[in-house]
């Protein structure tokens, strides 16, 4: 299985970006990067996800290498409400297809006033 | 409200007992999934079923049982041969593989 290495923990001004790097060098041709996150005793709460272009929506921005071995999740403006622990994610299709998610211990951010 | 619900928010059990954790999804997924998470701990996965009537054991499935008799329904009964049950319990659901996963609330579990 791709494993993800994220730094433990990383803090940002509130109102500019948050750039929070993932690697998954061993990733695999057919595995997806998912970003989630995950405020405190909550459910994790998913973010956004991609195969090898870049994406954006309402949330988040994520930029993938061309190699595919890194990634970068971008809050393009922080506020308080973003401090959480962030989880990068490599999708690891089992035999049946099942998305199984591997989560590890995550970045935690924090967004300082 | 389309959503994934869990209940109860708090349980507490005596130790050797068998509970069984709810978990009701309306968003009509076929995918439903059980994580736990110890403190200062990532996620993992404990059951996952892709279909009605079909489960498969995740990476720390010993000490759990599951059923899933109904599309929206996907209860875990956390055993007395669970070793260290105390933790926090998630469910999720998808709609399919490759489809992102929706949380519910999650149970904290404490086992005394």
């Amino acid at each position: 299985d791709a494993k993800t290495t994220q730094p433990p923990s990383m803090d940002c001004a509130e109102g500019r970006a948050a750039n929070l790097p993932c690697n998954h060098s061993t990733i695999s041709g057919n595995e997806y990067v998912y970003w989630y996150r995950q405020i405190h005793s909550q459910g994790p709460q998913y973010i956004i996800h991609g195969l090898k272009n870049n994406e954006t929506n309402e949330m988040a921005s994520l930029i993938i290498t061309e190699d595919r071995k890194s990634s970068t999740l971008i809050l393009p403006h922080a506020t308080l409400r973003d401090t959480a622990v962030y989880y990068c994610i490599v999708a690891r299709p089992d035999q049946t297809g099942a998305n199984n998610l591997f989560f590890g211990t995550g970045t935690r951010l924090t967004v300082i006033p | 409200d389309g959503g994934i619900t869990q209940s109860p928010k708090y349980l507490f059990r005596k130790e050797g007992q068998n509970v069984t954790l709810s978990c009701e999804q309306n968003l009509n997924h076929d995918a439903m999934y059980w994580y736990r998470q110890d403190p200062g701990q990532g996620l993992r996965l404990i059951y996952y079923s892709q279909i009605v009537n079909d489960f498969q054991k995740g990476d720390i499935a010993e000490g759990y049982s599951v059923s899933r008799e109904k599309k929206e329904s996907f209860p875990l009964t956390v055993t007395s041969a669970q070793k260290n049950p105390t933790a926090f319990y998630l469910c999720a659901s998808s709609e399919g593989p490759y489809n992102e996963q929706f949380f519910g609330p999650g149970t904290r579990l404490t086992v005394l």
